[in-house]
């Protein structure tokens, strides 16, 4: 079935680092990629998506490629923000025959001032 | 202009009691989830509902009994609590359109069993 792996947290960055949050997958055919936020206290929002191969998928200075070949699709951002402290969660859209979301574990990130 | 609402935010009961979460969406989706999270931020899908049907039913107890009056609405009722059902519980919906999936998450309910 299908399955992701994320890296496993928690993550603490000072403001301004470099963030890299790893991401890969086991699916049956070609789903859709996500980054969910979570930030304390509230329900998941999406981040980004990429729906097929070699796309990318960005907001708020977050990027994410559909890498089909590593079946990866890592969270980056070049300059975190103490606002960025939040658990991120990477999730594969149906494949074969998952008919919902598969969400990964969640990677807790905080940044320090 | 809130697009999943859940009532309460906060509930706090005893083991053996019977309660109620309310969800409702105000953007037209058809299909609607329950999710619990516990502790530890894992995410686990309970049920999911299409147009007032149940499409999936994952292994939970029968104590826990969705229901879903309307397609704008999902509801879940638990009987008699126990301890391990302390979590978060996030209601979702999610559109028809194409193959891009995205679920929108209420705010969570924060049950706490004692």
């Amino acid at each position: 079935g299908n399955s992701v792996t994320q890296m496993e947290g928690p993550v603490t960055l000072s403001e301004e680092a470099f963030l890299t949050i790893n991401c890969t997958y086991t699916a049956t055919g070609y789903p859709s990629l996500f980054w969910y936020v979570q930030y304390p206290g509230e329900g998941l929002q999406l981040l980004l998506k990429a729906t097929k191969a070699d796309d990318k998928g960005s907001n708020k200075g977050f990027e994410a490629t559909y890498r089909k070949e590593t079946t990866s699709f890592h969270l980056e951002k070049g300059s975190v923000q103490v606002s960025d402290s939040a658990v991120y969660f990477c999730a594969l859209g149906p494949s074969g025959s998952a008919r919902q979301l598969t969400f990964g574990s969640g990677t807790q990130l905080t940044v320090l001032p | 202009d809130t697009a999943v609402s859940q009532t309460p935010k906060y509930l706090v009961t005893q083991m053996g009691n019977d309660k109620s979460i309310k969800c409702e969406q105000n953007l037209g989706h058809d299909t609607m989830y329950w999710y619990k999270q516990d502790s530890k931020k894992f995410l686990k899908i309970m049920f999911s509902y299409n147009n007032k049907e149940l499409i999936i039913n994952e292994t939970v107890p029968n104590r826990f009994s969705p229901k879903s009056p309307d397609k704008a609405h999902l509801n879940l009722h638990i009987n008699s609590l126990e301890l391990g059902d302390s979590a978060v519980y996030f209601c979702a919906s999610r559109g028809t359109s194409g193959r891009a999936y995205e679920q929108y998450f209420g705010p969570g309910t924060r049950l706490t069993v004692t």
